[in-house]
């Protein structure tokens, strides 16, 4: 069963911690993502990484950390520093077409910090 | 920043009623996507346009895109209850790369 998985679907977390969410792809895409959602937003780019080992800051990257060591995988760490981390989180990866980068998404995380 | 603007943000309509959401932006798109979000749901990749003045159709859905290419739509005819959610437009504005500028989204209901 080919796809992206996320976990958990659901997390809680004290202000103060830092929480890393899950993004597991086996669909071997080159490039994944990070977005935020916001209710009524839409969606906001936190990093990026096209390749292993290399990774790019979206427009929102302060406060989170990514890594990207296994092709596979990227996962996202919202540090304390972030100030309004309560969203939901959603992993991307994508493939090359003819025209662009079709985007596929995980189920995502609702993260709720109190 | 680069943008991509979204109209409506909302629209409540009776099922059989025909609905349209809007995607603009102030610089040439290298190219457009739509995606579709279910309540409680992830979004999920529709179609990807290309061509200056491209218009594609999937069943009671037509995606164009303008001559400029700096905005696109997505018409549906005949709303069904199934057509519920929130449908995003997602530009590229540089071919070189594989990031999407979202749009806003336009949240659709269909009431029966």
């Amino acid at each position: 069963d080919g796809g992206i998985t996320q976990s958990p679907k659901y997390l809680f977390r004290k202000e103060g911690q830092n929480v890393t969410l899950s993004c597991e792809q086996n669909l071997n895409h080159d490039a994944m993502y990070w977005y935020r959602q916001d209710p009524g937003q839409g969606l906001r780019l936190i990093y990026y990484s096209q390749i292993v080992n290399d990774f790019q800051k979206g427009d929102i990257a302060e406060g989170y950390s990514v890594s990207r060591e296994k092709k596979e995988s990227f996962p996202l760490t919202v540090t304390s520093a972030q100030k309004n981390p309560t969203a939901f989180y959603l992993c991307a990866s994508s493939r090359k077409t003819s025209g662009g980068y079709e985007q596929y998404f995980g189920p995502g995380t609702r993260l709720t910090v109190t | 920043g680069q943008q991509v603007m979204q109209i409506p943000q909302y629209q409540h309509v009776q099922e059989g009623e025909d609905f349209t959401t809007y995607c603009n932006s102030s610089t040439t798109l290298s190219n457009i996507q739509w995606y579709k979000q279910r309540p409680g749901g992830h979004p999920v990749f529709l179609i990807q346009l290309v061509k200056s003045g491209e218009v594609k159709k999937q069943k009671r859905l037509t995606f164009q895109f303008g001559e400029a290419k700096k905005n696109s739509s997505l018409h549906i005819t005949a709303t069904q209850t199934t057509d519920v959610g929130t449908y995003f437009c997602a530009g590229t504005f540089d071919s070189g790369y594989s990031t999407l500028t979202f749009g806003k989204g336009t949240m659709l209901l269909v009431s029966p």
